[in-house]
């Protein structure tokens, strides 16, 4: 299994700024996978990010609105640009399973509340 | 595209009885993962029960277990002697590889004394 610890846990933030949410796994991962779930939604899948290259992004989600950062393979970055109350919403941070095909693991997400 | 349907919004169940919640999903692969997992109100996605769509066994975990029907792409999720603490959204997931998650909309469940 993986731990992953992600920060902040929540916040509250001014429409018009930006917030950027860590996540750090306890080993090494190949690919690291951004969610965002909407008030008493589902999850969605933002973007995979994986190591020394660009983070691939999901149909309706670009990297100037969500800009990540991956510069090692334990650590990676999500940043909500120029948010709007619409951003109001929990962002899961996951990785997979060492072996190849188990299932995937999240951190504790973070409430993000823009008003 | 692969999605994945849960039908029931929210179930309700009395502690120590036992709860099946339904998921479906539709697939023109044959080779695939299906997964529950629980989502308390920390926020936390645990996962309870995976499934290898090629082993034809069901899946058990403790309390729970699940049918899995391939041929009718059915993956319900059954909770025996419910318990307090297994108050929470469940997700059923679909991946097939190392694709992505496709998560399906939930089930509130709710467990009364």
């Amino acid at each position: 299994s993986a731990v992953i610890s992600q920060k902040p846990s929540r916040d509250i933030c001014q429409r018009g700024t930006s917030l950027t949410i860590q996540c750090q796994v306890d080993s090494q991962v190949t690919m690291m996978f951004w969610y965002r779930q909407q008030p008493g939604q589902s999850l969605t899948l933002i973007a995979t990010a994986n190591q020394g290259s660009e983070a691939t992004y999901e149909s309706g989600f670009v990297i100037d609105k969500f800009p990540i950062s991956r510069p090692n393979l334990t650590f990676s970055t999500l940043t909500v640009s120029n948010m709007s109350p619409e951003d109001s919403s929990i962002y899961l941070c996951s990785v997979e399973g060492s072996a190849r095909n188990t299932e995937a693991f999240f951190g504790q997400g973070t409430r993000l509340t823009v008003v | 595209a692969q999605t994945v349907t849960q039908s029931q919004p929210e179930m309700s169940v009395q502690e120590a009885e036992t709860v099946t919640l339904s998921c479906t999903y539709d697939t023109s692969e044959s080779d695939y993962y299906l997964f529950w997992y629980k989502q308390p109100p920390s926020r936390q996605m645990i996962l309870v029960i995976r499934q290898e769509a090629y082993k034809q066994q069901n899946a058990t975990e403790n309390r729970f277990s699940v049918n899995f029907q391939k041929a009718a792409k059915s993956f319900s999720l059954k909770i025996s002697d419910s318990q307090l603490g297994d108050a929470a959204m469940y997700f059923c997931a679909y991946r097939r590889n190392t694709d992505k998650l496709i998560f399906g909309t939930g089930t509130r469940l709710q467990v009364f004394p």
